[in-house]
């Protein structure tokens, strides 16, 4: 079966410090990876999605970049945090190979707080 | 950019009683998601309807889909305390690899 984890589950970071949150999909091969950010009582924003290796598509211009070192692995990198950037972020995927939607499943998500 | 917008925002009802929330999205697709999140957690897929369906049932779920009017609803039947969660319709704007969320409705099931 297919699983997802993705850590730290919580983060207080300080304004201009780095930040790397990790994302690993386990049971699946090539899948499609999202990084989302939702604020306090709202939606889901779209920041950064994968299709296949090294390959990024960005969403939303910003402090953050995203990485795919490896088929199952998806990266959320900042150099310098700003306040703006906290927020709970989730990483999902979906099946890859087909290009019409699907389910997608979520890690549990990490909760950033920059002071 | 939002594609799907819940309505209504939040929504507050006695346990046994039906739920219903309403998703509105703006540009054509190929499947609309219902999706679940608990305070705090990860999402969950509830269910998803393609297209060329007009109706979906899932257990004590019922979806429907317009596509000429761009809408969705999702009924909860015979509403239990553990309901209580926020609920998301999702989309593939256009049929690519995005998958796109609305800001949620906020459900509040009262025991």
């Amino acid at each position: 079966s297919q699983t997802i984890h993705q850590w730290p589950a919580t983060l207080v970071q300080p304004v201009g410090s780095p930040l790397s949150l990790e994302c690993t999909v386990e049971g699946t091969s090539n899948p499609n990876l999202y990084w989302y950010r939702q604020a306090a009582g709202r939606g889901l924003q779209l920041l950064f999605y994968s299709v296949g290796i090294g390959q990024i598509s960005s969403e939303v211009p910003q402090n953050l970049s995203a990485s795919r070192p490896q088929d199952r692995q998806f990266i959320l990198s900042s150099k310098k945090l700003l306040l703006s950037d906290s927020g709970f972020y989730l990483c999902a995927w979906t099946r890859g190979a087909s290009k019409v939607g699907t389910e997608a499943f979520f890690g549990q998500g990490t909760r950033l707080t920059v002071v | 950019s939002q594609q799907g917008e819940e309505d209504p925002q939040a929504l507050s009802i006695q346990e046994g009683e039906n739920a219903t929330m309403n998703c509105s999205y703006k540009t054509s697709i190929n499947n609309l998601q219902w999706y679940r999140q608990n305070s705090g957690r990860g999402l969950v897929h509830l269910i998803l309807i393609r297209s060329n369906e007009r109706e979906k049932h899932s257990g004590r779920l019922r979806v429907t889909l317009d596509t000429s009017k761009k809408s969705s609803s999702l009924l909860i039947t015979a509403s239990r305390a553990a309901d209580t969660a926020s609920y998301f319709c999702a989309t593939d704007e256009g049929g690519g690899f995005k998958t796109i969320f609305g800001a949620g409705t906020r459900l509040f099931v009262k025991a």
